[in-house]
């Protein structure tokens, strides 16, 4: 069981707006930044975002995140066909000392 | 552009040692700026961050607490690459293993190598 907690599964239809939620505590997001990740099938994770909200270059922007207390969120609106991948959260621990990931999770486009 | 390419067996026994090797280029083992970490991935457990070596005028490696006892991370100057050994594997340690660079997030990625332990 991650420490870090996101729902198993979200979905949406083509031009929609969907919502990731990653949960932590103290001594993860409520102190240090999140970054997401972007998985497609067999292949390696992918940076998205960094830093709460930045994206680097490339990556468009109907991908965006937001951080309050000891909560994310990655937001995609204008939701494409080829979004439908795992998504998932990390972030460093100060108690642990160790980076973090949420479980994942799987985004369907209807 | 930063490259990593991972090497190693893919099927390993169990109470043997798993071996992996992640070689780097377009960046330095050595970078006063990066750090280069072991991920591993596996249905039961998701992403799992094993550790990672950097150096900041001194060598640093550190290790997820569920593997500090079993494990050994190496950086290699000479061939400018670092390797993951970790001990007495089980039939729970399989997944597929990755290396990645990281500043204040992950941002180069290995290929990824599924090492199945079985005998």
């Amino acid at each position: 069981q991650s420490v870090l907690t996101q729902p198993p599964s979200a979905s949406g239809t083509p031009g929609q707006r969907v919502t990731i939620s990653c949960s932590g505590s103290s001594s993860n997001i409520g102190r240090n930044t999140v970054n997401w990740y972007q998985q497609l099938p067999g292949t390696a994770p992918k940076f998205l975002i960094h830093s709460n909200n930045q994206r680097p270059s490339g990556v468009p922007d109907r991908f965006s995140g937001s951080k309050s207390g000891t909560s994310a969120s990655l937001a995609i609106s204008g939701l494409q066909s080829e979004d439908e991948a795992d998504y998932h959260c990390a972030t460093w621990d100060d108690s642990l000392n160790a980076w973090l990931f949420g479980g994942g999770t799987k985004l369907t486009v209807l | 552009q930063v490259q990593l390419q991972q090497s190693g067996p893919g099927l390993v026994k169990p109470s043997q040692t798993l071996s992996l090797t992640c070689a780097i280029s377009g960046d330095s083992v050595s970078s006063k700026s990066a750090a280069w970490n072991w991920i591993r991935q596996s249905p039961s457990r998701g992403l799992e961050w094993l550790g990672r070596t950097y150096y900041r005028s001194k060598w640093n490696i550190e290790y997820a607490v569920s593997v500090r006892s079993r494990i050994t991370i190496n950086p290699d100057t000479s061939k400018n690459q670092f390797s993951l050994q970790l001990k007495s594997v089980t039939p729970e340690d399989t997944a597929v293993y990755y290396c990645a660079s990281s500043t204040s997030y992950f941002d180069h990625w290995g290929q990824g190598t599924l090492v199945t332990v079985s005998s």
